[in-house]
């Protein structure tokens, strides 16, 4: 079963912009991911968040979590074209450092 | 890429025939794992391998096997392919022990006819 889902499942905006997307997930965690999926490609990481830190940053990401909401968020600050992807977030799924994935957020990023 | 790659890269294949999709990775990571990515669903977990020969199911294993001979390759097998689990098929490897991020190969598109 899905741990993460996305809000929301498709996002479209201009360049320059900044681009919010959030993610829930059901149980407790021990940290929190982010990757990027461009069209054809494997996932790659972005971010990963503990569930003891609130916030963090890395280049134009910063990623928030709620642990009390059991939700996160994923802020792309000043968008490029090249931002446009599909955008997951992850939760650690027990044993094994197995992941639990989101449906994912679309973002298109218009030049 | 991690140095992953997996084959074939695309395949297309009859129902009830064996399919079997390969992962090689060149980091000697001991941690691999396939997923697969359908609309609407995200990404799956079906196998993953915790070292040689350990290997253990995911969230949606039936219908797959795997094996893992060696550390470097890892091998999903559908025995007997069925028109649900045509899919984009993806390997992972755990980038290190005591981290939970995770490193993609390319992917395999496999349809079922």
């Amino acid at each position: 079963s899905q741990q993460g889902e996305e809000d929301p499942q498709a996002l479209s905006i201009q360049e320059g912009e900044n681009a919010t997307m959030n993610c829930s997930y059901k149980t407790s965690i021990n940290n929190l991911q982010w990757y990027r999926q461009n069209s054809g490609r494997g996932l790659v990481h972005l971010i990963l968040i503990r569930s003891n830190e609130r916030e963090k940053h890395s280049g134009r990401l910063r990623v928030t979590l709620d642990t009390s909401k059991k939700s996160s968020s994923l802020l792309i600050t000043a968008s490029r074209a090249a931002d446009t992807a599909s955008y997951f977030c992850a939760t650690d799924g027990g044993s094994n450092y197995k992941l639990t994935f989101g449906k994912g957020t679309l973002l298109t990023v218009n030049p | 890429d991690a140095g992953i790659t997996q084959s074939p890269r695309h395949k297309v294949t009859e129902t009830g025939t064996p399919v079997t999709l390969r992962c090689h990775q060149t980091e000697n990571h001991r941690y691999m794992y396939w997923y697969r990515q359908d609309p609407g669903h995200g990404l799956r977990l079906i196998h993953y391998s915790y070292g040689v020969k350990d290997t253990d199911k995911g969230e949606v294993s039936d219908g797959y096997s795997v094996s893992r001979s060696k550390t470097e390759d890892f091998l999903l097998t559908l025995e007997s392919a069925t028109s649900s689990q045509t899919s984009v098929y993806f390997c992972a490897t755990l980038s290190r022990e005591g981290s939970y991020e995770q490193y993609f190969g390319p992917g395999t598109r496999l349809t079922v006819t």
